[in-house]
């Protein structure tokens, strides 16, 4: 039972270069979220999902895709990486209340 | 807007001493208030958790205080360790509507031998 896992842990980017973070529940949740965080700011939203195919956006989408095909997966896309995006992201799953989260990826663009 | 405040940014304190972090909200609707510890480099984790029908809940060391009138809540670690130094969130949310969780600022807890 591995939990949440996050690939990758570390990533350097070019300003406007693409990617996709990944994340992947053995759990069977429902819930899956992203959250980035930064110094100061907390963990904030950025976009969430209740279930396969569901996805909605939290406090700050711009940026950011994300999809739910799968219950187990759910990818975060960076559309064209600025470096306001520097930043630790973290996936988290819930079946109820409370959230069990990755390891983070740790996010820098240049 | 913030949706949890959360206060010391900071807070150093002596081995066997006790750690008192407070959070506060607004939304009267929000019934679920979890505390989270994270260490460097790792996840945030779910340490304890409170409903709003209590006012304390206790695990250990460990207690929430709730008060529901105030829209406060805290966390107390008692007899603090070394070990507890973590970063730790409080969290807020709203029954199961999606399963959005607002977190609050963070506190960087340092406990000194």
């Amino acid at each position: 039972n591995a939990g949440v896992t996050q690939t990758p842990k570390f990533q350097v980017l070019k300003t406007g270069q693409s990617m996709t973070l990944q994340c992947a529940q053995d759990m069977n949740h429902e819930y899956m979220s992203w959250y980035r965080q930064d110094p100061g700011m907390g963990l904030r939203l950025i976009h969430y999902s209740v279930g396969a195919g569901i996805t909605d956006q939290g406090e700050v989408p711009n940026g950011y895709n994300v999809s739910r095909s799968t219950t187990e997966d759910f990818p975060l896309r960076l559309l064209s990486a600025a470096p306001s995006q520097t930043s630790v992201y973290f996936c988290a799953s819930s079946r109820g209340y409370g959230y069990t989260f990755g390891s983070g990826t740790r996010l820098t663009v240049v | 807007q913030q949706q949890v405040k959360q206060s010391p940014q900071s807070l150093i304190v002596q081995k066997g001493g006790i750690s008192i972090i407070n959070c506060a909200y607004e939304n009267t609707a929000f019934d679920y208030f979890p505390w989270y510890q994270q260490f460097p480099g790792k996840g945030p984790a779910l340490l304890i958790a409170i409903r709003p029908d209590v006012s304390e809940k206790k695990e250990g060391r460990f207690t929430i205080s709730f008060n529901k009138s105030a829209k406060q809540f805290s966390l107390h670690i008692m007899d603090s360790q070394p070990g507890d130094s973590a970063t730790y969130f409080c969290a807020a949310s709203e029954g199961d509507t999606g399963n959005q969780f607002y977190f609050g600022t963070g506190t960087s807890l340092t406990v000194i031998p």
